[in-house]
């Protein structure tokens, strides 16, 4: 049982670049997330999935994508990078119906 | 839209002395709410929650508070060790909406030895 896991652990992107940060569960959580935290801010919801096919916003979730086509698989994408979005990402999943969300190691990205 | 504040951002403590962090929620609808400790360069980690038909939960040095009411809920750590040093957050979520988590923006404990 791996948990949630994340790739890649460090990214660096020039501005205008697109990726995409990969997230997976094994835990058939039906509810996963994507946060992203910055020194001082928090962990501020950029989207999230409450099952397969299904995605929302969250708090900041300009320049940022997902899908869900899988209970296991939720990626984000970056469209088209930005400074701005130099950051730790981390990714989630929650059980239910206890609610206790779990995180990835996490994905620290540079934008140059 | 919903809000958690939590305070300070700072907070040094000696060792074997007691530590409290305080949150406030905006969103009436939240029912749950989760602490997190993160050390340095690793992920958050889930350590106490409380729900919010329960008005205080203990787990050895670790007790969370829930006044509904007031909108506040409390995170105690009594008797601190270095190892307690670490950044904390709280959170609020509710269980019949959106489900998402809302965090507060940490709070940075050291304990000195």
């Amino acid at each position: 049982n791996a948990g949630v896991t994340q790739t890649p652990k460090f990214q660096v992107l020039k501005t205008g670049q697109s990726m995409t940060l990969q997230c997976a569960q094994d835990m058939n959580h039906e509810y996963m997330s994507w946060y992203r935290q910055d020194p001082g801010m928090g962990l501020r919801l950029i989207h999230y999935s409450v099952g397969a096919g299904i995605t929302d916003q969250g708090e900041v979730p300009n320049g940022y994508n997902v899908s869900r086509s899988t209970t296991e698989d939720f990626p984000l994408r970056l469209l088209s990078a930005a400074p701005s979005q130099t950051s730790v990402y981390f990714c989630a999943s929650r059980e239910a119906p206890s609610m206790k969300q779990y995180f990835g190691p996490g994905t620290r990205l540079t934008v140059t | 839209g919903e809000n958690v504040e939590q305070h300070p951002s700072t907070l040094s403590v000696q060792e074997g002395d007691s530590a409290v962090i305080k949150c406030t929620y905006s969103d009436s609808a939240s029912n749950y709410f989760p602490w997190y400790k993160q050390e340095l360069g690793k992920r958050p980690q889930l350590i106490i929650d409380i729900r919010s038909n329960v008005g205080e939960k203990k787990d050895q040095r670790i007790a969370v508070t829930l006044n509904k009411t007031a909108k506040h809920f409390s995170l105690h750590i009594t008797e601190t060790q270095p190892e307690d040093s670490a950044v904390y957050f709280c959170a609020a979520s509710d269980t019949s909406g959106t489900y998402k988590y809302i965090f507060g923006t940490g709070t940075r404990l050291k304990v000195l030895a």
